[in-house]
């Protein structure tokens, strides 16, 4: 199993709805949970993060954390066609094997979405 | 603030050349990683350094190499390079070392032919 899985898409909604994108991880220690936004030929940019289980809001977008489940998703709401991106999610996760006690992040492969008019 | 400052924006090499990337973290920040992106892979962890010290590394081979200086600036050097190193280079700088949040400088695009 990767450290961090995500459902490749491509996820298709119309513009006004709510698009949903799902991340699932390895390691129950992991604490951090982070979301980034990519546009096509650009570097990922920071939008959302979380660290306790529930919801927390930002504008339009909303991350879930659910530790038991080790899941964590994110919610746009009014979703608009600057939207369009694929968004990868984050989770900070200790290297199994390196005798480390320090965890680095680890990337899923990302979730295109396309927000048509 | 600054962002992160990554240099050079492109690149262009032949097989069998070395390169060196350069990245300026966002001011006091100590920790910088280094991706590798490519259509097919995703985000591939090259390694992080903290305070001078390489604290974790990816499955790279020896060729990736990279150090960080007094100042946090950092560099990645990949010596005999393959057509299958072309790619994105990106960095990213985080207050901290252990998995805290990253903000991604805009990053290499380095092109082998």
């Amino acid at each position: 199993q990767k450290e961090v899985e995500q459902n490749s898409g491509p996820l298709s909604v119309p513009e006004g709805a709510i698009a949903s994108l799902n991340c699932t991880y390895s390691d129950r220690g992991s604490q951090s949970f982070f979301w980034y936004r990519q546009y096509s030929g650009k570097s990922p940019e920071l939008i959302m993060f979380i660290y306790s289980n529930g919801d927390k809001e930002d504008g339009r977008f909303t991350a879930q954390l659910n530790k038991a489940s080790q899941y964590v998703s994110l919610l746009i709401r009014d979703s608009q066609p600057s939207d369009s991106a694929t968004y990868l999610c984050a989770v900070n996760i200790l290297p199994s094997g390196r005798g480390s006690t320090l965890g680095r992040l680890y990337f899923g492969r990302g979730t295109q979405l396309t927000v048509w008019p | 603030k600054a962002g992160v400052t990554q240099t050079p924006r492109y690149l262009i090499k032949t097989r069998g050349q070395q390169v060196t990337l350069s990245c300026s973290p966002i001011s006091g920040h100590r920790s910088v990683s280094w991706y590798q992106q490519t259509p097919g892979q995703g985000l591939q962890f090259l390694f992080e350094y903290f305070s001078e010290t390489q604290r974790n590394k990816g499955n790279f081979p020896g060729r990736f190499s990279g150090r960080q200086f007094s100042n946090s600036r950092s560099e990645m050097n990949v010596s005999t390079l393959e057509l299958g190193d072309s790619a994105l280079y990106l960095c990213a700088s985080s207050p901290r070392t252990g998995g805290t949040e990253a903000f991604f400088g805009q990053g290499t695009r380095l092109t082998v032919v």
